[in-house]
């Protein structure tokens, strides 16, 4: 089985461009989630999606957006990029939500976006 | 909300020496516990978990941790450790009925022969 796609791997942009990062889950998983991982810290929740509904949001400004397609792939934007926006962005996908949801979160190798 | 702190930002150790990373976190709800791993250029991978029971929970490739209630932890232990297990480590913390993980900043390991 494949585990959790994400794509592209690695991307540079300028400042105030805007990019889109692509996330498929493992087959049968109903839900996404979105981290952001800056150089030498751990990973920062910015978003879950389940359903194709926003289930619960970090605190990230409105330039980061995300959607759930229904085929449960899921894409996140950023737009306006400034350059502590570089960090490997990383999706996460779970079978449900809530209580079952934190049992089983299995990652995807990330991508890596530098701006400059 | 959750909070993680790892005490240890990075730690050295010799192969075939014993290994523990700590862990410590605040929540004001039960939660759920876990370790991810993390090698260079990829992205996490579950090492263990505790979500209810024996508070003492193993992997298949010999780390274990342990639940202390009272003192809030979650360290991570291993009685011998190999080259392979030089990497990154993350504690994570989940409210039981929440959304979301939240991560301690790493400890970075490097196990030298």
């Amino acid at each position: 089985d494949a585990g959790v796609t994400q794509s592209p791997t690695h991307l540079i942009k300028t400042r105030g461009q805007q990019v889109t990062l692509r996330c498929s889950p493992i087959s049968g998983h109903k839900s996404v989630s979105w981290y952001q991982q800056v150089l030498g810290q751990g990973p920062q929740f910015i978003f879950q999606y389940y359903e194709k509904e926003e289930r619960g949001r970090g605190n990230f400004p409105d330039r980061f957006s995300a959607r759930q397609f229904p085929n449960y792939s899921s894409e996140l934007n950023v737009n306006a990029l400034l350059l502590g926006d570089s960090a490997l962005y990383l999706c996460a996908s779970t079978a449900t939500t809530g209580a079952i949801m934190n049992t089983e979160a299995f990652f995807g190798q990330g991508t890596r976006l530098t701006v400059v | 909300a959750q909070s993680v702190t790892q005490l240890d930002s990075q730690v050295p150790v010799f192969e075939e020496a014993p290994v523990e990373l700590r862990c410590n976190y605040s929540s004001s709800v039960s939660v759920y516990l876990f370790w991810y791993v993390q090698y260079p250029n990829q992205g996490l991978q579950l090492l263990l978990k505790y979500l209810s029971g024996s508070t003492l929970v193993k992997s298949i490739n010999g780390f274990e941790a342990e639940f202390n209630k009272s003192q809030t932890s979650f360290h991570l232990r291993k009685p011998s450790v190999h080259i392979s297990d030089t990497a990154e480590y993350f504690c994570a913390v989940g409210g039981v009925n929440d959304y979301k993980l939240s991560f301690g900043a790493g400890t970075t390991v490097t196990v030298r022969a």
